[in-house]
């Protein structure tokens, strides 16, 4: 069954430090992994997308990575700011079906300050 | 995205009761879709259209229907709408070819 687990389901931090967000999945067959960003209230906003030969992808403070082999995938964020406070969704498309993507439920982040 | 409008963006209905949400766009993209995000769990697909004649059924379309009306249209109908359909409604579109998917707002549903 194609799946996508994410961890933790929340987490709280102090402003301006750094947090992982995790994923594994059990998609097959593989496409490409995408992070969203979903603020509360809004619809979900992409962050990075890597498809399988790419391990590791940047935008900004946010840094994705990938092991393919592992079929496991990281959020990093880098000094956090209060705005980065939202939910952060892993998600995969499956190969070959038209763009269908399954979905992790998300890990809500709150930066204090 | 102000470029995937929903309306609207809050409902409050009862039970048995006929709902439409709907969804614009003017990205231009030929694919659409229809997800529901419950708490706690993933976004679901619903429906989902890559042009105008073609509609195809996501993981749980029970109790829903849609209409593409035209390439910019795309409408969810709840025909007899039931509690357990209360939910956050997102339309997203995307390009042929692309990878990313861009998400309305949100619709938030409650049926009593």
């Amino acid at each position: 069954k194609n799946q996508v687990e994410q961890s933790p389901q929340s987490l709280i931090i102090l402003e301006g430090k750094n947090c992982t967000l995790q994923c594994n999945y059990t998609v097959s067959p593989f496409s490409n992994l995408r992070w969203y960003k979903q603020d509360t209230g809004r619809g979900p906003v992409s962050l990075t997308i890597m498809t399988f030969s790419e391990n590791t992808k940047s935008n900004g403070r946010y840094t994705a990575t990938l092991d393919a082999d592992t079929k496991q995938s990281s959020l990093h964020i880098t000094a956090s700011q209060l705005s980065d406070s939202a939910s952060y969704i892993c998600v995969v498309s499956v190969y070959n079906q038209g763009g269908k993507l399954i979905f992790g439920q998300g890990t809500e982040l709150s930066v204090k300050p | 995205d102000a470029d995937v409008t929903q309306t609207p963006r809050n409902r409050i209905t009862k039970t048995g009761k006929r709902i439409m949400l709907e969804c614009s766009q003017t990205k231009g993209h030929d694919r659409m879709y229809w997800y529901r995000q419950d708490p706690g769990l993933g976004l679901r697909l619903i429906y989902y259209s890559f042009d105008v004649k073609d509609i195809n059924k996501g993981e749980i379309s029970d109790g829903y229907s849609v209409s593409r009306q035209a390439q910019a249209k795309f409408s969810l109908s709840l025909e007899s709408a039931i509690p357990n359909q209360t939910a956050l409604y997102f339309c997203a579109t995307s390009d042929p070819g692309y990878y990313e998917q861009f998400f309305g707002p949100g619709t938030r549903l409650t049926v009593l």
